[in-house]
């Protein structure tokens, strides 16, 4: 059980490019959960999957964001066309079926420019 | 909308004291509970939860906290603060059907703890 990993940590960009993020939940966790975090805020629901199937969306993921988990293990995250108010900590999280405990990544904060 | 209130923003202690750290949710059912600890540039660490049972619930690093129903609150606690504890503190609540394993975690703004020397 090497946790969950997120990647890059750090990602710095210029308005109007595409970027994206990479998630590895724990290896038996079927449900991954995305979250965004901007300064002094707490943790901020974006997105969920249970396995492939992307459950839920909150009205915080615009059109310019989407998400995969095609064989329902790593996830990414893609925001397109970026602007400065996408600055902030992408946080990743996962946990098993039945399990209330959720495990976070370290997050890949984003700075764009 | 369930929803979650951390008061205080900013809290200073000095090593050794103790520690209260203050969260009132809005939930209509018995909601599950959890406080988070994020260290700078990191992810979220649980310190502890709570869904039912025993309203008093101990955690790691010697936290414990309290689940008062009547008072809408699961305040964070700790006897004796150390310098490694400062860190941000968030609580948070499961969104429904948290405990059918779907849904999110819905936070609080958290609070920053300093330790003083």
């Amino acid at each position: 059980d090497t946790g969950v990993s997120q990647n890059p940590r750090h990602k710095i960009t210029k308005r109007g490019q595409n970027v994206t993020f990479r998630c590895d939940p724990i290896s038996e966790h079927n449900r991954l959960y995305w979250y965004r975090q901007t300064l002094g805020q707490g943790p901020e629901f974006l997105t969920y999957f249970q396995n492939e199937a992307q459950l839920e969306k909150s009205r915080l993921l615009s059109d310019r964001f989407s998400a995969e988990r095609p064989k329902g293990s790593f996830s990414t995250l893609e925001i397109q066309r970026t602007e400065q108010g996408d600055s902030a900590m992408y946080l990743c999280a996962s946990r098993y079926q039945g399990n209330t405990e959720a495990f976070f990544g370290q997050g890949t904060r984003l700075t764009v420019v | 909308a369930q929803s979650v209130t951390q008061p205080d923003i900013h809290i200073t202690v000095s090593e050794g004291a103790s520690l209260e750290l203050r969260c009132n949710y809005s939930y209509g059912a018995t909601p599950y509970l959890f406080w988070y600890v994020q260290s700078p540039g990191q992810g979220l660490q649980l310190l502890l939860k709570y869904f039912s049972g025993d309203t008093l619930v101990q955690g790691i690093k010697g936290f414990e906290a309290e689940f008062k129903r009547s008072q809408s609150s699961f305040n964070l606690r700790k006897p004796s603060v150390h310098w490694s504890d400062a860190a941000e503190y968030f609580c948070a609540v499961g969104a429904p059907n948290y405990g059918g394993s779907q849904g999110n975690l819905i936070f609080g703004k958290g609070t920053k703890l300093s330790v003083k020397p």
